[in-house]
């Protein structure tokens, strides 16, 4: 199956700093990535879509300027979160779409990245 | 934001037992999409279906796109220890089209099984 790289896998930081996650798809090209967010025991809250060569589309709540998200070739995306709080401590993922063929798409997750922020 | 129903929340079995899930929605799904997720990890992709009707095994897990386009369930027999994890069933709405194929999810079903 189609492989998704997540980096870092964990990250702790400083409140106040600026944080970069890293996916990446490794043997296919993603027009279309995710990303989405964690909380423990609860289901996947997508937070925006990150499509390749244009700007990303956020979902209703999710401020643009804390989460950039840049997607500037066919296998990265990279979240940044910027001025991290405590608050923002989380498990983020992302995914990867794949077009696959008669539209038989579907998406391959990344490791996770757990952001601890103190 | 718009969520599946997926039953049951959480399920507790002894090692060789069949283990049944399901979701539904009020709204019409071209995709169905059955995760696997381990503490700490990403969802792992077990099944993907696309077409009504359509039923698709992996292994000893089995699962279904419904007739009316609103439900798929998932299967699993003779469960082993390695069964356990969080179950995600995610759909994609019919006529979203362009970019912005996002997928609705279920809040899982979590499963425990007793060797």
């Amino acid at each position: 199956g189609a492989v998704v790289s997540q980096h870092p896998s964990w990250v702790i930081c400083k409140s106040g700093t600026s944080v970069k996650i890293e996916c990446r798809s490794l043997d296919f090209q993603a027009t279309t990535m995710f990303w989405y967010r964690q909380f423990p025991k609860q289901s996947l809250m997508l937070m925006a879509t990150s499509n390749e060569g244009s700007k990303a589309t956020y979902e209703q709540g999710v401020e643009k300027d804390k989460f950039l998200i840049n997607h500037a070739s066919l296998t990265l995306s990279t979240l940044t979160v910027t001025s991290a709080h405590p608050e923002d401590s989380s498990f983020y993922i992302c995914s990867a779409r794949d077009g696959g063929a008669g539209g038989r798409e579907t998406q391959y997750f990344g490791p996770g990245t757990r952001l601890l922020v103190l | 934001g718009q969520q599946l129903n997926q039953s049951p929340q959480s399920m507790f079995i002894q090692e060789g037992e069949d283990v049944s899930m399901n979701c539904t929605s009020s709204s019409i799904f071209n995709t169905w999409l059955w995760y696997k997720q381990d503490p700490g990890e990403g969802p792992v992709l077990l099944i993907a279906l696309y077409k009504a009707g359509e039923l698709t095994s992996n292994g000893r897990l089995t699962a279904q796109f419904g007739i009316t386009r609103k439900d798929s369930f998932l299967n699993i027999s003779a469960s082993i220890p390695s069964d356990v994890g969080i179950y995600f069933c995610a759909g994609q709405l019919m006529g979203n089209a362009g970019n912005n194929r996002k997928l609705i999810w279920g809040l899982g079903t979590s499963l425990a099984v007793n060797p």
